[in-house]
């Protein structure tokens, strides 16, 4: 298995609050990925980095942030959560070269209540 | 813009019988194709991939996707299904020159006995 940790991997926080949750790779790939999925949505990209400090928002951005500080680290933060957010969060990290596939962490379940 | 369409939400097959999933892209460009496996309460794991050469393409446990690209699909097939594949299958698709994954909405297979 890909190097890949999320933490936590399960949380319950109240509407309102500052959610963190952390993506921690060994693998020294440039492309890491956070994900989103819901029941009939399947996977939705919500911000992708390209290098340390490089970021980009994905198709379902809104009420999300995210910093890179350093290769090995991606976080994802919501800076007021609401009940919409309750969800599976997945991290995914791939290599230079965008015809590589994608590695996947095991999931963070995040509800929000 | 990159989108995924899996035609069926749901695929109910009896132990050993043959199974297809299907899958539709839409894309401009040239495109590199993926499909993951997700079992409960687990991460997503490559089961196999299409990014040049020869349009068929297998897994080691016996998948196989053929690419076409004049009806831009990328269906998934199984000559006879084992209990054990029972998960949630997602089609996903790159388009050359970016470094996001588009995943469709899956397919959740299920196998009984």
């Amino acid at each position: 298995d890909a190097g890949i940790t999320q933490s936590p991997r399960h949380k319950v926080t109240e509407t309102g609050t500052p959610v963190t949750l952390r993506c921690h790779q060994t693998e020294n790939h440039r492309y890491m990925y956070w994900y989103r999925q819901d029941p009939g949505h399947g996977l939705r990209l919500i911000h992708y980095s390209y290098g340390v400090k490089d970021t980009d928002k994905g198709e379902v951005s809104d009420g999300y942030s995210v910093s890179r500080s350093k290769t090995e680290d991606f976080l994802l933060t919501l800076e007021s959560a609401t009940s919409s957010q309750t969800s599976v969060y997945f991290c995914a990290i791939s290599e230079i070269g965008v015809h590589t596939e994608a590695f996947f962490g095991q999931g963070t379940r995040l509800t929000v209540v | 813009a990159q989108s995924v369409t899996q035609l069926d939400s749901q695929v109910p097959v009896f132990e050993e019988a043959p199974v297809e999933l299907r899958c539709n892209y839409s894309s401009s460009v040239s495109v590199y194709l993926f499909w993951y496996v997700q079992y409960p309460n687990q991460g997503l794991q490559l089961l196999l991939k299409y990014l040049s050469g020869s349009t068929l393409v297998k897994s080691i446990n016996g998948f196989e996707a053929e690419f076409n690209k004049s009806q831009t699909s990328f269906h998934l097939r199984k000559p006879s299904v084992h209990i054990s594949d029972t998960a949630e299958y997602f089609c996903a698709v790159r388009d050359s020159g970016y470094s996001t994954l588009t995943f469709g909405k899956g397919t959740m297979l299920l196998v009984s006995p």
